[in-house]
């Protein structure tokens, strides 16, 4: 079973910062937290990933909190293109285990 | 970043046939590859996770005889859906682990199976 728990779906203005949000409070010191997204049809695309410290990227940015049973991701600009499902994943044994995700709108 | 090729794209085939897909990783060495498959409109589901050079691990439920998996390189892993059956239509989704201690994964662009 997943580790993780994400709202069904969020809706964002373009142009609006996306703030999604994620749940992993039984995440262990060592595992890392993920996030994936996947556009209809397509596979999943890599994100950004962190351990205990805040992560950018030129796609995104982590959040992690402090305690770290929670992370929000952060797309600073949204574009209608970002519209996509996106999954925050703990690894477990090795696996990346998809729950349901958060399907994003981006609306103009 | 890191590119794993998945092929084919889509196939379609009879009831009774099998299907072969590839995946490949293009530019790192993955010892490790996992096989997922996805419903419309649901999440992905791990089928699989195949390692370089010894047998697959298959999830509670997955038949083994069903969905061969063979991992003969550290940049090739193919799914075979033998004798396949409208119900094994899905699509089946590759991704590769870099390794090491930052370790990623990346997943190749799928693959929509259509048995008739």
């Amino acid at each position: 079973d997943a580790k993780t728990t994400q709202p069904t779906s969020m809706d964002c203005a373009e142009g609006r910062a996306a703030n999604l949000p994620c749940n992993h409070s039984t995440i262990s010191g060592n595992e890392y937290v993920y996030w994936y997204r996947q556009i209809h049809s397509q596979g999943p695309q890599y994100i950004i990933h962190g351990l205990k410290n805040n992560e950018t990227n030129e796609m995104a940015s982590l959040i992690i909190t402090e305690d770290r049973k929670s992370s929000t991701l952060i797309l600073p600009h949204a574009t209608l293109r970002d519209t996509a499902v996106y999954y925050c994943i703990v690894r477990v044994g090795g696996k990346l285990i998809f729950g349901q995700g958060t399907e994003l709108s981006v609306k103009p | 970043g890191a590119v794993v090729s998945q092929h084919p794209s889509r196939v379609i085939c009879k009831s009774g046939t099998s299907v072969k897909i590839e995946c490949r990783s293009l530019d790192f060495q993955a010892t490790t590859m996992f096989w997922y498959r996805q419903f419309p409109k649901k999440s992905l589901m791990l089928m699989a996770t195949s390692n370089e050079g010894s047998k697959a691990t298959y999830e509670q439920g997955v038949e083994k005889d069903k969905f061969l998996i063979n991992h003969a390189s550290l940049t090739l892993s193919t799914l075979t859906v033998t004798s396949a059956h409208p119900e094994d239509s899905s699509f089946y989704i590759c991704s590769a682990s870099t390794g090491g201690r930052a370790e990623k994964l990346f997943f190749g662009s799928g693959t929509q199976l259509s048995v008739l």
